[in-house]
């Protein structure tokens, strides 16, 4: 089975970026999507097709996919980020989530 | 505006069964993919299946494969995932989305989430 893995957490300061990073065989070879959860809430996409931006979020958030690692990156991060986020790769017609990242912004 | 209403949670003894329902409504449902994920309490997103527009395509998780029978009805806008066999490990909420599985491979529209509680 295919895996992805991410960093349990990632902290950042208001205001600087913000990187995680999603890691697996080939990754850059597969469409990557990535998805922001907050407590008590549904996903909600924020990156699809490696690097676009679903209608409604916001241009601080960004990524990009090469040889094994998507990279989400969020710039001039805010309190409002503060979340769990999951990347998810589609490999021979089956769905990969990574084990999520939880962003603290402090 | 696209909505997607699940519906058909519970709790279940194991070995029981559950089928869950997803009301979808704001797009033409016939049109797209749709997919269950589902989330265990402090955990993060397990795919379970997906079905394609007409429902000719099908896939299963290994954990729910031979179990779990993912379905939809296009003129009734609505997917369901009927549930047999159930396992402790199955207690999740469980989510239905609109996917694209034939590009991409992305989820653009989740419901609320149905919670599915197996203890006896």
């Amino acid at each position: 089975s295919y895996d992805l893995t991410q960093p349990p957490s990632v902290s950042v300061s208001p205001g600087q970026t913000a990187s995680i990073t999603c890691s697996g065989d080939k990754l850059g070879a597969k469409y990557t999507c990535w998805y922001q959860q907050k407590p008590g809430h549904s996903p909600v996409l924020v990156i699809y097709q490696d690097n676009r931006r679903p209608s409604g979020i916001p241009e601080r958030f960004s990524g990009s996919n090469s040889e094994n690692t998507a990279t989400l990156t969020i710039s001039g991060t805010q309190a409002m980020d503060e979340a769990d986020y999951y990347c998810q790769a589609w490999d021979s017609g089956t769905v990969v989530f990574g084990g999520g990242s939880k962003l603290t912004v402090l | 505006q696209v909505q997607l209403v699940e519906s058909g949670g519970g709790l279940v003894k194991p070995g029981g069964s559950l089928r869950l329902s997803c009301a979808a409504s704001g797009f033409t449902f016939s049109d797209y993919y749709m997919t269950w994920i589902r989330q265990a309490p402090g955990k993060g997103l397990e795919w379970v299946s997906y079905i394609s527009r007409s429902g000719s395509t099908i896939y299963y998780a290994d954990s729910v494969k031979g179990r779990f029978t993912i379905s939809r009805d296009n003129a009734k806008n609505s997917l369901y995932l009927q549930m047999n066999s159930l396992r402790a490990e199955d207690t999740a909420v469980y989510y239905c989305a609109r996917f694209l599985g034939d590009s991409s491979g992305y989820s653009d529209y989740w419901g609320q989430g149905t919670l599915v509680t197996v203890s006896s």
